[in-house]
């Protein structure tokens, strides 16, 4: 099973609210990644987690807050976003060993509109 | 600095023909990895192929294979006997150095191939 899901599919949040995007995946997979797309382009890698720990955020702005409460979740807070912060943002798990078939496997993403 | 280029913005090809998919890329690390995605509209990041850069055979996965050439520094993925479903944004990928416990990728900026009936 490569299955990686995110809730909410769709979301449609005014500047001054505050959400969650959640991500789970029972793959036993030790690394997590939020990234960032938009439309006609590829991901953009926001944050890496690996092994529950923080190891990469890509200068992302702090209105963006990860959490990876266990090895099977991650959370992305939103909070006081912008328009163009608007995006399909993508979940990913990899089993995060340093062997040459580390895969990234995706969830379906959620597609975030900000008004 | 890692790169990935793909060439053709857009694709067209007629169901139940074999297309390919053009990707190249740099590297100065002798260890890589290579990964196909696709994407359709609905925005999932499919995983397709892997090829890694000391594989001695071209990888094959049912109908998508990869036309690996090192020396030439190029991955094209070939997909045969198209489909309607194969409508979708194609990207390579390339997966970087090792970073801490987990490796980052390097994506292309994607094939857009459209299958017609």
């Amino acid at each position: 099973d490569t299955e990686v899901t995110q809730t909410p599919k769709h979301l449609v949040m005014g500047m001054t609210n505050k959400k969650s995007l959640k991500c789970e995946q029972h793959m036993g997979h030790r690394a997590m990644y939020w990234y960032k797309q938009k439309a006609k382009k590829p991901p953009e890698l926001m944050f890496v987690y690996s092994y529950e720990k923080l190891s990469i955020n890509e200068s992302v702005p702090s209105r963006f807050s990860p959490e990876c409460p266990n090895s099977s979740l991650l959370n992305l807070h939103l909070h006081a976003l912008q328009p163009e912060d608007s995006a399909l943002y993508l979940c990913a798990s990899s089993p995060g060993t340093p062997a040459s078939t580390d895969t990234q496997y995706f969830g379906p993403g959620t597609r975030l509109t900000v008004l | 600095a890692q790169k990935i280029t793909q060439t053709q913005p857009g694709m067209f090809v007629q169901e139940k023909e074999a297309v390919t998919l053009d990707c190249t890329y740099d590297t100065s690390d002798p260890s890589y990895g290579l990964f196909w995605y696709k994407q359709p509209s609905s925005g999932e990041m499919i995983f397709l192929i892997y090829q890694g850069s000391y594989d001695q055979q071209n990888a094959t996965e049912g109908r998508y294979s990869l036309n690996f050439q090192k020396a030439r520094k190029s991955a094209n993925l070939v997909i045969s006997a198209s489909q309607l479903g194969d409508s979708a944004m194609y990207f390579c990928a390339m997966r970087e150095p090792y970073s801490g416990s987990a490796r980052q990728l390097t994506f292309g900026s994607g094939t857009q191939l459209t299958v017609l009936p």
